[in-house]
């Protein structure tokens, strides 16, 4: 198992470009979540899905835009990058009925 | 929603002492309480957590203790090394098996000197 899996590993952007952060998972998890960390904020939820077909918003999903078309995949869409999204970003998984939230190895984001 | 506070922000203690590290929850309902540790660069990773069912949990040097009625919990590393150091958070969740977000405190810096 590759477990929970991001690409890029580092992006830079400059204010108003668009881009997409893959995520993916192979443990078969129904809930999916997208985070972003900022010193001193700890871990703040963005969006999150709870199965293929359904997403929700979290704390800050301002800015953010995320479908779950399959199981596997769940990528974090920035429409109009702005210096404020710079960031690192944490894609994290869990099995449904279980505890247990696995991350992904996280996105560095920068934005000009 | 829930809101978790976390505290110190950063704690410096010497190989070989304790270190404990506090959080508190406003949500009576949440009854999940996660512990994870991320070293420099990584990405968090879950060390140890208790239900609300749980008045205290070990595992080896590390433990966590859960306080209900004032809403706060706490992890406890006994023995520190320097291995220890990185950046610890809490997290409080309710709900059994539906989703339930996880709210995470704001972090711990936690050094150990040799």
């Amino acid at each position: 198992n590759a477990g929970v899996t991001q690409t890029p590993k580092f992006q830079v952007l400059k204010t108003g470009q668009s881009m997409t952060l893959q995520c993916a998972q192979d443990m078969n998890h129904e809930y999916m979540s997208w985070y972003r960390q900022d010193p001193g904020m700890g871990l703040r939820l963005i969006h999150y899905s709870v199965g293929a077909g359904i997403t929700d918003q979290g704390e800050v999903p301002n800015g953010y835009n995320v479908s779950r078309s399959t199981t596997e995949d769940f990528p974090l869409r920035l429409l109009s990058a702005a210096p404020s999204q710079t960031s690192v970003y944490f894609c994290a998984s869990r099995k449904g009925g279980t505890e247990t939230q696995y991350f992904g190895p996280g996105t560095r984001l920068l934005v000009l | 929603g829930e809101n978790v506070e976390q505290h110190p922000s950063t704690l410096s203690v010497q190989e070989g002492d304790s270190a404990v590290i506090k959080c508190t929850y406003s949500d009576s309902a949440s009854n999940y309480f996660p512990w994870y540790k991320q070293e420099l660069g990584k990405r968090p990773q879950l060390i140890i957590d208790i239900r609300s069912n749980v008045g205290e949990k070990k595992d080896q040097r590390i433990a966590v203790t859960l306080n209900k009625t004032a809403k706060h919990f706490s992890l406890h590393i006994t023995e520190t090394q320097p291995e220890d150091s990185a950046v610890y958070f809490c997290a409080a969740r309710k709900g059994g098996t539906s989703y339930g977000k996880l709210t995470f405190g704001q972090g711990t810096i936690l050094t150990v000197h040799p």
